[in-house]
């Protein structure tokens, strides 16, 4: 299986910061990461998928790169409403594995 | 729209069984695979497996291939999920989502399993 993981586990930003998420794969998933917000209550909504791709909808402040093994979610001009749990996922091969996730909480 | 409407919450006793169900709507059912996520108390989400809609052939993850049955009625447009011997740690929040891109989600089914 391939392992994923996140770096940092969590995160303090101040409104208008930029915060990046960094996501590890065990080995090369090519393009296939998506990225996931995910409030309580609420099932995860997908923000960026296949690394960089933008889901309908969602604010361009969220920015995903990357390819092969090291992938980055940043956030810019970050907002209240930001605050949540992000998570990565690699979709390049079953079992489709998430990483432990990264808790952001605005101060 | 795109619509995925799960089952409402169970509370089961440890050895017995829970069926959950995510009826779709709003898109062709068979075009597009079904996964299911769990997520229990307080952790990430984690992959269950998913279902060929076309062929109805699943796929589990090792951690669930024994006591979980993944099924589907195309006739309705459901997908179902079968957990047997329930034991206390598969209390958690069970999701369906649509295709490799995960780009639609069911609300959740809440599973409790308790004595």
């Amino acid at each position: 299986d391939i392992q994923t993981t996140q770096s940092p586990s969590s995160l303090s930003p101040s409104v208008g910061d930029r915060i990046t998420i960094t996501c590890r794969t065990s080995r090369s998933v090519d393009i296939y990461l998506n990225w996931y917000q995910q409030k309580p209550g609420s099932p995860p909504k997908v923000l960026i998928f296949r690394a960089s791709t933008l889901e309908t909808g969602v604010s361009s402040r969220f920015v995903g790169g990357g390819s092969g093994t090291v992938f980055t979610l940043t956030i810019t001009n970050v907002q209240p409403e930001d605050s949540a749990t992000y998570y990565c996922q690699q979709t390049y091969t079953t079992p489709f594995t998430f990483g432990p996730g990264t808790k952001v909480q605005i101060k | 729209q795109v619509q995925l409407v799960q089952s409402g919450s169970e509370l089961k006793r440890p050895g017995a069984s829970v069926k959950v169900s995510c009826r779709t709507s709003g898109y062709t059912f068979t075009s597009y695979a079904m996964n299911w996520v769990r997520q229990a108390p307080g952790q990430g989400p984690e992959w269950v497996g998913w279902i060929n809609t076309h062929s109805g052939d699943p796929t589990y993850g090792q951690a669930f291939r024994g006591r979980v049955v993944l099924s589907m009625d195309a006739s309705i447009n459901t997908a179902y999920l079968e957990i047997n011997s329930l034991k206390a740690e598969d209390t958690a929040m069970y999701y369906c989502a649509r295709d490799v891109s995960f780009d639609k989600w069911g609300q959740g089914t809440l599973v409790t399993v308790s004595s």
